[in-house]
């Protein structure tokens, strides 16, 4: 069965350094998406992405983050200049045309900012 | 905005149906998702609700409200392995999540 995949499983980082978190999307899916989730709380919507650009955004997503699809497959996060409150999992998604309601997760990417 | 609640914990007895309920404040609304999220993993869809009423998948059952912006989660026949936490979800390209019910099987 196709899955999200998602690298590196974990990332431990410098606060002020860059990070890029990268996402394998199902192959055929069209719509794709990140989220973080604070340990312990709930799942927070950062970004949707189709079509080569961004659909939505929240206000989590400023500045400081950014998303690209280099190429057919990838689908990745930077976070710029990282704050100890970016310290989270970030799970990538993706979902098929016409049924964005129902999204398929990857494992996360845990990120420690110390 | 979009706001969805969510009792914050649930403990049932294996065996046993139980119903975890979510209701919501949004606009543009377009349905209401659930998904599964077991401690470390990630959340795995488990039902989509366009219209009112029941949806039936498996063990799950899913029901929504519009009118009273309300919905449902039915899990019947609980096993030890359903415990984990439960969020709603609302939105379209713009995905909100529920606070989430964390479900605790007991013996």
């Amino acid at each position: 069965e196709p899955e999200v995949t998602q690298t590196p499983s974990h990332q431990v980082t410098q606060m002020g350094q860059e990070v890029i978190l990268r996402c394998v999307p199902i192959s055929n899916h069209l719509y794709f998406y990140w989220y973080r989730q604070i340990l312990g709380q709930k799942v927070e919507f950062l970004v949707s992405f189709y079509n080569n650009e961004i659909s939505e955004k929240s206000e989590i997503f400023d500045d400081q983050f950014s998303v690209e699809r280099p190429d057919g497959s990838n689908f990745t996060l930077k976070i710029r200049s990282t704050k100890l409150e970016d310290s989270a999992m970030y799970f990538c998604a993706s979902a098929d045309w016409g049924r964005e309601t129902t999204q398929y997760f990857g494992p996360g990417t845990r990120l420690l900012v110390l | 905005g979009q706001s969805l609640e969510q009792p914050s914990e649930v403990t049932a007895v294996e065996g046993a149906i139980v119903q975890i309920n979510c209701t919501y404040q949004t606009s543009g609304f377009y349905g209401l998702s659930w998904y599964q999220q077991h401690d470390g993993g990630a959340p795995t869809f488990l039902s989509y609700n366009a219209l009112d009423g029941l949806e039936e998948t498996g063990r799950f059952s899913s029901f929504l409200s519009r009118s009273d912006s309300y919905g449902y989660l039915l899990l019947q026949e609980l096993q030890m392995k359903d415990s984990a936490s439960y969020f709603c979800a609302g939105g379209y390209q713009k995905v909100t999540f529920g606070t989430g019910t964390k479900l605790q099987v007991i013996p």
